[in-house]
Protein backbone atom coordinates (compact mmCIF):
# COMPACT_ATOMS: atom_id res chain seq x y z
CA UNK A 1 0.00 0.00 0.00
CA UNK A 2 1.66 3.16 -1.04
CA UNK A 3 -1.11 5.35 0.89
CA UNK A 4 -0.04 7.33 3.76
CA UNK A 5 0.67 4.89 7.02
CA UNK A 6 0.60 5.53 10.67
CA UNK A 7 2.09 4.00 13.41
CA UNK A 8 0.84 2.55 16.26
CA UNK A 9 -2.51 2.30 15.52
CA UNK A 10 -3.54 2.45 18.96
CA UNK A 11 -1.74 3.09 21.82
CA UNK A 12 -2.41 3.20 25.54
CA UNK A 13 -0.03 4.88 28.20
CA UNK A 14 0.07 6.38 31.38
CA UNK A 15 0.17 10.24 32.80
CA UNK A 16 3.21 12.13 32.66
CA UNK A 17 4.96 9.74 30.21
CA UNK A 18 6.12 10.23 26.02
CA UNK A 19 5.32 8.86 23.11
CA UNK A 20 6.09 9.20 19.54
CA UNK A 21 3.99 8.82 16.52
CA UNK A 22 4.93 8.09 12.92
CA UNK A 23 3.76 8.85 10.01
CA UNK A 24 4.99 7.80 6.05
CA UNK A 25 3.54 10.23 3.07
CA UNK A 26 2.74 8.33 -0.05
CA UNK A 27 5.13 8.16 -2.40
CA UNK A 28 6.39 11.74 -3.74
CA UNK A 29 4.28 13.60 -1.31
CA UNK A 30 6.10 16.37 0.29
CA UNK A 31 4.14 17.45 2.94
CA UNK A 32 3.15 16.52 6.04
CA UNK A 33 0.33 17.47 8.13
CA UNK A 34 -0.84 16.41 11.68
CA UNK A 35 -3.75 16.89 12.77
CA UNK A 36 -5.58 15.71 16.30
CA UNK A 37 -9.80 15.39 16.90
CA UNK A 38 -10.79 15.08 20.09
CA UNK A 39 -14.45 14.33 20.78
CA UNK A 40 -16.66 16.99 19.45
CA UNK A 41 -13.86 18.97 18.58
CA UNK A 42 -13.12 18.12 14.93
CA UNK A 43 -10.03 18.26 13.02
CA UNK A 44 -7.41 20.67 14.77
CA UNK A 45 -4.10 21.62 12.99
CA UNK A 46 -1.36 21.04 14.25
CA UNK A 47 1.60 21.29 12.31
CA UNK A 48 2.73 21.22 8.70
CA UNK A 49 6.42 20.58 6.89
CA UNK A 50 7.60 20.84 4.22
CA UNK A 51 10.19 19.00 2.84
CA UNK A 52 12.06 18.93 5.64
CA UNK A 53 10.77 22.54 6.92
CA UNK A 54 8.34 23.75 9.41
CA UNK A 55 5.35 25.25 7.18
CA UNK A 56 2.75 26.17 9.39
CA UNK A 57 1.80 25.61 13.15
CA UNK A 58 -1.79 25.68 14.64
CA UNK A 59 -2.40 24.80 18.22
CA UNK A 60 0.43 22.47 18.77
CA UNK A 61 1.28 22.72 22.71
CA UNK A 62 4.49 23.07 23.87
CA UNK A 63 4.62 20.13 25.06
CA UNK A 64 4.17 18.32 21.71
CA UNK A 65 6.73 18.57 19.19
CA UNK A 66 7.49 16.96 15.83
CA UNK A 67 9.57 17.21 12.36
CA UNK A 68 10.05 15.49 9.15
CA UNK A 69 13.20 13.46 8.60
CA UNK A 70 15.54 13.78 5.38
CA UNK A 71 13.03 10.48 3.66
CA UNK A 72 9.63 12.43 4.56
CA UNK A 73 8.69 10.82 6.99
CA UNK A 74 7.18 12.67 9.81
CA UNK A 75 6.74 12.15 14.04
CA UNK A 76 5.20 13.42 16.36
CA UNK A 77 6.19 13.48 20.00
CA UNK A 78 3.55 14.16 23.23
CA UNK A 79 5.47 14.34 26.16
CA UNK A 80 4.53 15.08 29.96
CA UNK A 81 0.78 13.36 28.38
CA UNK A 82 -2.40 14.28 30.29
CA UNK A 83 -5.59 12.97 29.99
CA UNK A 84 -6.86 15.43 27.86
CA UNK A 85 -4.60 14.36 25.21
CA UNK A 86 -6.03 11.00 24.49
CA UNK A 87 -7.34 11.50 20.81
CA UNK A 88 -7.08 10.38 17.47
CA UNK A 89 -4.10 11.85 16.10
CA UNK A 90 -3.85 11.75 12.10
CA UNK A 91 -1.01 12.28 9.56
CA UNK A 92 -2.26 13.56 5.89
CA UNK A 93 0.32 14.24 3.09
CA UNK A 94 0.17 16.06 -0.25
CA UNK A 95 2.26 16.93 -3.08
CA UNK A 96 2.67 20.26 -3.00
CA UNK A 97 2.87 22.85 0.45
CA UNK A 98 -1.01 23.90 0.31
CA UNK A 99 -4.01 23.72 -1.71
CA UNK A 100 -3.41 20.07 -2.53
CA UNK A 101 -5.68 17.60 -1.76
CA UNK A 102 -4.64 16.16 1.42
CA UNK A 103 -4.28 11.74 1.72
CA UNK A 104 -5.16 10.98 4.87
CA UNK A 105 -3.48 8.11 7.36
CA UNK A 106 -5.93 5.60 9.20
CA UNK A 107 -4.95 7.50 12.19
CA UNK A 108 -2.97 6.56 15.86
CA UNK A 109 -5.30 6.59 18.67
CA UNK A 110 -4.04 7.79 21.93
CA UNK A 111 -5.52 6.83 25.04
CA UNK A 112 -4.08 8.25 28.06
CA UNK A 113 -5.15 6.63 31.45
CA UNK B 1 -6.93 34.23 11.91
CA UNK B 2 -8.98 31.84 9.51
CA UNK B 3 -12.18 30.16 10.49
CA UNK B 4 -14.33 27.13 9.77
CA UNK B 5 -17.76 26.38 11.08
CA UNK B 6 -20.36 24.12 10.93
CA UNK B 7 -22.99 24.75 12.54
CA UNK B 8 -24.97 21.48 12.64
CA UNK B 9 -23.16 18.21 14.55
CA UNK B 10 -25.85 15.77 12.82
CA UNK B 11 -28.34 16.24 9.88
CA UNK B 12 -30.96 13.69 9.29
CA UNK B 13 -32.68 13.52 6.11
CA UNK B 14 -34.82 10.88 4.42
CA UNK B 15 -33.38 9.37 1.22
CA UNK B 16 -34.29 11.14 -1.75
CA UNK B 17 -34.70 14.32 -0.10
CA UNK B 18 -32.44 16.95 -0.58
CA UNK B 19 -29.11 17.63 1.07
CA UNK B 20 -27.40 20.89 2.49
CA UNK B 21 -24.58 21.07 4.61
CA UNK B 22 -24.01 24.11 5.66
CA UNK B 23 -20.26 25.73 5.78
CA UNK B 24 -19.21 29.05 6.59
CA UNK B 25 -15.38 30.29 6.68
CA UNK B 26 -13.52 33.54 8.08
CA UNK B 27 -10.71 34.66 6.16
CA UNK B 28 -9.36 38.04 4.87
CA UNK B 29 -7.81 36.87 1.98
CA UNK B 30 -8.98 35.11 -1.02
CA UNK B 31 -9.76 31.37 0.16
CA UNK B 32 -9.10 27.53 -1.27
CA UNK B 33 -12.10 25.49 -0.05
CA UNK B 34 -12.42 21.68 0.57
CA UNK B 35 -15.26 19.00 1.25
CA UNK B 36 -13.87 16.05 2.63
CA UNK B 37 -15.83 13.10 3.64
CA UNK B 38 -15.22 9.70 5.57
CA UNK B 39 -17.37 7.12 5.46
CA UNK B 40 -17.69 4.47 7.87
CA UNK B 41 -14.22 2.42 8.58
CA UNK B 42 -12.64 4.45 5.72
CA UNK B 43 -10.38 7.20 5.57
CA UNK B 44 -10.94 11.02 5.48
CA UNK B 45 -10.82 11.74 1.69
CA UNK B 46 -11.47 14.48 -0.62
CA UNK B 47 -15.04 15.11 -2.01
CA UNK B 48 -14.46 18.03 -4.01
CA UNK B 49 -13.00 21.52 -4.10
CA UNK B 50 -14.24 25.00 -5.09
CA UNK B 51 -11.53 25.91 -7.79
CA UNK B 52 -12.90 22.57 -9.87
CA UNK B 53 -16.44 23.78 -10.08
CA UNK B 54 -17.59 19.79 -10.21
CA UNK B 55 -20.12 17.89 -9.33
CA UNK B 56 -18.92 14.52 -7.53
CA UNK B 57 -21.43 11.99 -6.70
CA UNK B 58 -24.18 14.09 -7.43
CA UNK B 59 -22.75 16.67 -4.51
CA UNK B 60 -21.79 20.22 -5.51
CA UNK B 61 -20.91 23.42 -3.75
CA UNK B 62 -20.34 27.14 -4.53
CA UNK B 63 -18.60 29.34 -3.21
CA UNK B 64 -20.42 32.27 -1.94
CA UNK B 65 -17.86 35.27 -1.21
CA UNK B 66 -20.73 37.71 -0.01
CA UNK B 67 -22.05 35.28 2.74
CA UNK B 68 -18.32 33.90 2.95
CA UNK B 69 -20.22 30.47 2.54
CA UNK B 70 -19.23 27.46 0.81
CA UNK B 71 -21.98 24.87 1.54
CA UNK B 72 -22.73 21.19 -0.05
CA UNK B 73 -25.88 20.54 -1.62
CA UNK B 74 -26.79 17.27 -3.32
CA UNK B 75 -30.62 17.34 -4.83
CA UNK B 76 -31.84 13.66 -3.50
CA UNK B 77 -30.11 11.89 -1.26
CA UNK B 78 -28.67 8.34 -1.22
CA UNK B 79 -28.54 5.81 1.62
CA UNK B 80 -24.87 5.08 0.83
CA UNK B 81 -24.09 9.21 1.34
CA UNK B 82 -24.42 8.37 5.01
CA UNK B 83 -20.97 9.78 6.35
CA UNK B 84 -18.90 12.49 8.56
CA UNK B 85 -18.15 15.59 6.04
CA UNK B 86 -15.71 18.38 6.79
CA UNK B 87 -15.24 21.64 5.16
CA UNK B 88 -11.79 22.74 4.73
CA UNK B 89 -10.48 26.33 4.47
CA UNK B 90 -6.71 26.65 2.73
CA UNK B 91 -5.76 30.20 3.69
CA UNK B 92 -2.68 31.98 4.95
CA UNK B 93 0.76 30.29 5.45
CA UNK B 94 -0.52 27.21 3.90
CA UNK B 95 -2.43 26.62 6.94
CA UNK B 96 -5.33 23.85 6.26
CA UNK B 97 -8.51 24.50 8.69
CA UNK B 98 -11.09 21.83 8.79
CA UNK B 99 -14.54 23.14 10.28
CA UNK B 100 -15.99 20.11 13.05
CA UNK B 101 -17.58 17.87 10.83
CA UNK B 102 -21.62 17.27 10.00
CA UNK B 103 -22.41 13.65 10.23
CA UNK B 104 -25.06 13.00 7.47
CA UNK B 105 -27.51 10.18 8.17
CA UNK B 106 -29.99 9.30 5.34
CA UNK B 107 -32.70 7.61 6.89
CA UNK B 108 -34.33 4.39 4.29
Amino acid sequence: DSGVTQTPKHLITATGQRVTLRCSPRSGDLSVYWYQQSLDQGLQFLIQYYNGEERAKGNILERFSAQQFPDLHSELNLSSLELGDSALYFCASSVGQAGWELFFGEGSRLTVL
Amino acid sequence: AQRVTQPEKLLSVFKGAPVELKCNYSYSGSPELFWYVQYSRQRLQLLLRHISRESIKGFTADLNKGETSFHLKKPFAQEEDSAMYYCALVGGYQKVTFGTGTKLQVIP
